[in-house]
C-alpha cells in the first residue's frame, strides 16, 4: 500500500508557541489530504480537508486560525498549531487519497503526531 | 448525519477465542468502509477495506462483512491471539464528500 509519512512524530513545547507537522505521501500524489485529531481513549475527529492548491475545508467547530492547513504541492501538506496552548494536547494524524476521488481510492493514514504543550 | 457506533466498547477474552466486532452506521450513502487496528499511543494500521458494491474482505484471520442496507458491518477474528490485543475502529467514507468518519472503537484485550 501507498505510505504516508509524518514528521515530527512527536513536539513538547511551551504554551503561546506555534508548532508545524508535516504530512507527506511518499510514494504517491495526493490530491486530497485530511487532518485529524485523537484526545485519549477517544476515536479519531475528523478537523479539515485540504486539496492541493486550494483552501482548506474546516470542520464545524475548528478554529481555521488557530489550526492553519497549507496543502503547496501534491505530496506535503502542513497543519500549524499557533499559539498553542495545552488544551491543544493530542495525537495528530493526517491522511491522503490519490487522484480518482474516494471512490477509488482509501485513504493512507499517517504514523501521527503527539503533541504536547506545556 | 452520518454516525458511526461500535460495540462492544470493550472487551476481554481467553485466548483462542473467535471473536465478532460490530459497526454501525446511519447512512448507507458511503463509498467504502475500512476497519483499522491501533496500539496504544500508536497510529492506525489499515486491516481491511470493503468497497460499497463488495459484501466481505478477508485476510489471514479476519474477516469483514458489509451490509449497507442495514448500515452494519461486522469484524471477525479467528483463534484470538494476545498480540491482537489493541483497539478497533472502522471508519465509512461519505459518498459525495471527502469525509471520513469514524467509530467509537473497540477495545480488544486477549488473555493469554
Amino acid at each position: 500500500g501507498a505510505v504516508v509519512s509524518q514528521h515530527p512524530s512527536w513536539v513538547i513545547c511551551k504554551s503561546g508557541t506555534s508548532v508545524k507537522i508535516e504530512c507527506r505521501s511518499l510514494d504517491f500524489q495526493a490530491t486530497t489530504m485530511f487532518w485529524y485529531r485523537q484526545f485519549p481513549k477517544q476515536s479519531l475527529m475528523l478537523m479539515a480537508t485540504s486539496n492541493e492548491g486550494s483552501k482548506a475545508t474546516y470542520e464545524q467547530g475548528v478554529e481555521k486560525d488557530k489550526f492553519l492547513i497549507n496543502h503547496a504541492s501534491l505530496t506535503l501538506s502542513t497543519l500549524t498549531v499557533t499559539s498553542a496552548h495545552p488544551e491543544d494536547s493530542s495525537f495528530y494524524i493526517c491522511s491522503a487519497i490519490g487522484a480518482g476521488g474516494p471512490s477509488y481510492n482509501e485513504q493512507f493514514f499517517g504514523p501521527g503526531t503527539r503533541l504536547t504543550v506545556l | 448525519k452520518q454516525e458511526v457506533t461500535q460495540i462492544p466498547a470493550a472487551l476481554s477474552v481467553p485466548e483462542g477465542e473467535n471473536l465478532v466486532l460490530n459497526c454501525s452506521f446511519t447512512d448507507s450513502a458511503i463509498y467504502n468502509l475500512q476497519w483499522f487496528r491501533q496500539d496504544p499511543g500508536k497510529g492506525l494500521t489499515s486491516l481491511l477495506l470493503i468497497q460499497s458494491s463488495q459484501r466481505e474482505q478477508t485476510s489471514g484471520r479476519l474477516n469483514a462483512s458489509l451490509d449497507k442496507s442495514s448500515g452494519r458491518s461486522t469484524l471477525y477474528i479467528a483463534a484470538s491471539q494476545p498480540g491482537d490485543s489493541a483497539t478497533y475502529l472502522c471508519a465509512v467514507f461519505i459518498s459525495g464528500t471527502y469525509k471520513y468518519i469514524f467509530g467509537t472503537g473497540t477495545r480488544l484485550k486477549v488473555l493469554a
